[in-house]
């Protein structure tokens, strides 16, 4: 019954390889995000959407494409793996941007080899 | 310009005893929420607690509790009676636009 589910929950890849992350929310929320958590534990904001719409883009390479199908999944695709992106990477959500806490997923620890 | 700033990487309590985390963040809104997430070794993002900024009286979930000091815009987390099981990373955030923003964490290590 988790809130927050993406998966995998572990990737581990080569470089120049095509890899897709899951998220799905079963909270009924409007706004879905991705962070990355480097080998420091800093969380950075990689994407925003609010029903199914990009709010946020940071600047993140191209290769890393999100996807929202509907509300409750936004994926992210990245293409051409570096050995850069080796990072964790979180799915959260909020019932509405600005002013309500992020549930999180718990994670997917990305390793480009 | 970095939202939120946590000022100590690391901090070390014993255990039973009381530990307090610091945070200052930046902002021009007058109505906006903070928040203290934990995360442990199994990076599990976890809230602890939440502050609501028109609320002058500060926020309290059993062992864990905050000074919110609005003029001076810090947010402090206060743990009580610390347990082994409160050894983690601890996040202060500020929603900030479209999305959370985040200090760059303390690692708190609680000894036997």
């Amino acid at each position: 019954d988790t809130a927050v589910s993406q998966t995998p929950k572990y990737l581990v890849t080569q470089m120049g390889n095509d890899k897709s992350i899951k998220c799905e929310q079963n909270l009924g929320h409007d706004t879905m995000y991705w962070y990355k958590q480097d080998s420091k534990k800093f969380l950075k904001i990689m994407f925003s959407y609010n029903n199914k719409e990009l709010i946020i883009n940071e600047t993140v390479p191209n290769r890393f494409s999100p996807k929202s199908p509907d509300k409750a999944h936004l994926n992210l695709h990245i293409n051409s793996l570096e050995l850069g992106d080796s990072a964790v990477y979180f799915c959260a959500s909020s019932l509405q941007t600005g002013n309500t806490e992020a549930f999180f997923g718990q994670g997917t620890r990305l390793t480009v080899v | 310009a970095q939202t939120v700033t946590q000022s100590q990487p690391e901090m070390s309590v014993q255990e039973a005893e009381t530990v307090t985390l610091s945070c200052t963040y930046d902002t021009s809104e007058s109505d906006y929420y903070l928040f203290w997430y934990k995360q442990p070794p199994s990076r599990q993002m976890i809230l602890v607690i939440r502050q609501e900024a028109y609320k002058q009286q500060n926020a309290t979930e059993n062992r864990f509790s905050v000074n919110f000091q609005k003029a001076a815009k810090s947010f402090s987390l206060k743990i009580s009676d610390s347990q082994l099981g409160d050894a983690a990373m601890y996040f202060c955030a500020y929603p900030h636009n479209n999305d959370m923003r985040f200090g760059a964490g303390t690692r708190l290590t609680v000894k036997p």
